[in-house]
């Protein structure tokens, strides 16, 4: 694993239903971000953490958790999927310098 | 609460001439600023960053952009356009103080450079 990994790649989910998107870095970065694009409005920040165990809340952390159990993994779940949030989700992590690192992105479609 | 403005949402430029990416900010206190580039079903890479000293700042694949305080801006440059600089650019903002290190981007500028 060299940088920041996502899974699933792409996902159709049923309204309603569960989902969990997987993030995974290996630079040992403590700052670890969820972002979502949209067309036209850029990324907007979802959730952050700076240290195993802490998180916040971004822009648009609504119908969105996460969780920090240790340096490498920041999970982020959608409890109960909307079409709404059907979107390209990206990871990403942040060095001591400030610059973030992202992932290759999971483009999920709520039906 | 910050802010950043990408007013074009595409440049069309031909391979070989100057490019410029406009970027203009809002921010309290003394400002972060980074450029990332994406290209077509790929994460953002990182092309450069202001911190803080000379107001112009080098980067990867040739770019370059000139931090201008009274001006609030950050625009993104290139001497010579090349076809693969073909991709969509990010500006993004953050304050010096968020310990947080979180970042305000822009919606996005698409480059498109003609051969």
């Amino acid at each position: 694993i060299a940088g920041i990994t996502q899974a699933p790649t792409s996902q159709i989910l049923a309204a309603g239903r569960r989902m969990t998107l997987r993030c995974t870095q290996d630079m040992r970065h403590n700052a670890m971000y969820w972002y979502r694009q949209d067309l036209g409005l850029g990324l907007r920040l979802i959730h952050y953490s700076n240290t195993a165990g802490t998180t916040g809340k971004g822009e648009v952390p609504d119908g969105y958790s996460v969780s920090r159990a240790n340096t490498d993994d920041f999970p982020l779940t959608l409890a109960s999927a909307v079409p709404s949030q059907t979107s390209v989700y990206f990871c990403a992590s942040s060095d001591s310098g400030g610059t973030q690192y992202f992932g290759p992105g999971t483009r999920l479609t709520v039906l | 609460a910050q802010s950043v403005a990408q007013p074009e949402d595409q440049v069309n430029v031909a391979e070989g001439n100057p490019l410029t990416v406009k970027c203009t900010y809002s921010v309290s206190g003394n400002p972060y600023l980074f450029w990332y580039v994406q290209y077509p079903n790929r994460g953002l890479q990182f092309l450069l960053k202001y911190i803080t000293g000379d107001n112009l700042v080098k980067g990867s694949y040739g770019f370059e952009a000139e931090f201008n305080k009274s001006q609030t801006s950050f625009h993104l440059k290139k001497p010579s356009a090349l076809v693969s600089d073909s991709a969509l650019y990010f500006c993004a903002v953050r304050r010096s103080t968020d310990s947080w290190g979180k970042l305000q981007f822009g919606a996005g500028t698409q480059v498109v450079v003609t051969p």
